[in-house]
């Protein structure tokens, strides 16, 4: 079975750092495809970059370049979205998806449960 | 490529027909159009990719249409579960974008 497991939330204070997690299994982490979507409260989906754990080619939307680091762990299948300088406005949902097929640069199919990152003074 | 979604609320009746339209700024290669219906509190669930692929375990009720920058997602008649948002994406250009969504909401 497919999975995709997210890290924990997180309540953070703006200035500080973070990196949250997302843990394949179930299928070959390497040759998939994964998505990290933003989702604001109350609000709708944000495309933030792609990652392919099998050699790293990362992309990132323009809007959360040099924002967000995106990375992955083919040791442990599991990929990360770090930002060294959290601020209030990065308060949202957070979910990785992995791509519908292999090797294709493909939209999120199987989805993690989210991780909630609150960032609050 | 921004996405426009319309109606922003649609509110009809367990059975009848929903049609939700997505139109992009510029033209979409259609293999590149998904929707995802969304539930609140969980996550995005893919409904269709690609020009005509249907994700796993949807139901055929579930249909797309369109091309170049008008799609179409229609519900041929509505169940009580598929009352929810539903979103439009692009995956052709980067950056991809995502609708604003449409909710679907019981009249």
């Amino acid at each position: 079975e497919v999975q995709l497991v997210q890290s924990g939330a997180e309540v953070k204070k703006p200035g500080e750092s973070l990196k949250i997690s997302c843990k394949g299994s179930g299928y070959s982490f390497t040759t998939y495809w994964i998505n990290w979507v933003r989702q604001m409260p109350g609000k709708g989906l944000e495309w933030m970059g792609i990652i392919y754990p099998g050699d790293s080619d990362t992309r990132y939307s323009p809007s959360f370049q040099g924002q967000v680091t995106i990375s992955a762990d083919k040791s442990s299948n599991t990929a990360y979205l770090r930002w060294s300088t959290l601020k209030a406005s990065d308060t949202a949902m957070y979910y990785c998806a992995r791509g519908v097929r292999p090797y294709y640069y493909d939209p999120g199919g199987y989805w993690g449960q989210g991780t909630l990152v609150t960032v609050s003074s | 490529i921004v996405l426009m979604q319309s109606p922003g609320t649609l509110s009809l009746s367990p059975g009848e027909r929903a049609t939700l339209s997505c139109r992009a700024s510029q033209s979409v290669n259609s293999t590149y159009l998904a929707w995802y219906q969304q539930k609140p509190g969980q996550a995005p669930r893919l409904l269709k990719y690609g020009a005509s692929s249907r994700a796993t375990g949807i139901p055929d009720r579930f249909s797309g249409s369109g091309s170049g920058t008008d799609f179409t997602l229609t519900i041929s008649r509505l169940e009580p579960e598929d009352f929810a948002v539903y979103y439009c994406h692009q995956y052709g250009s980067s950056p991809w974008t995502f609708g604003q969504g449409t909710k679907v909401e019981i009249k």
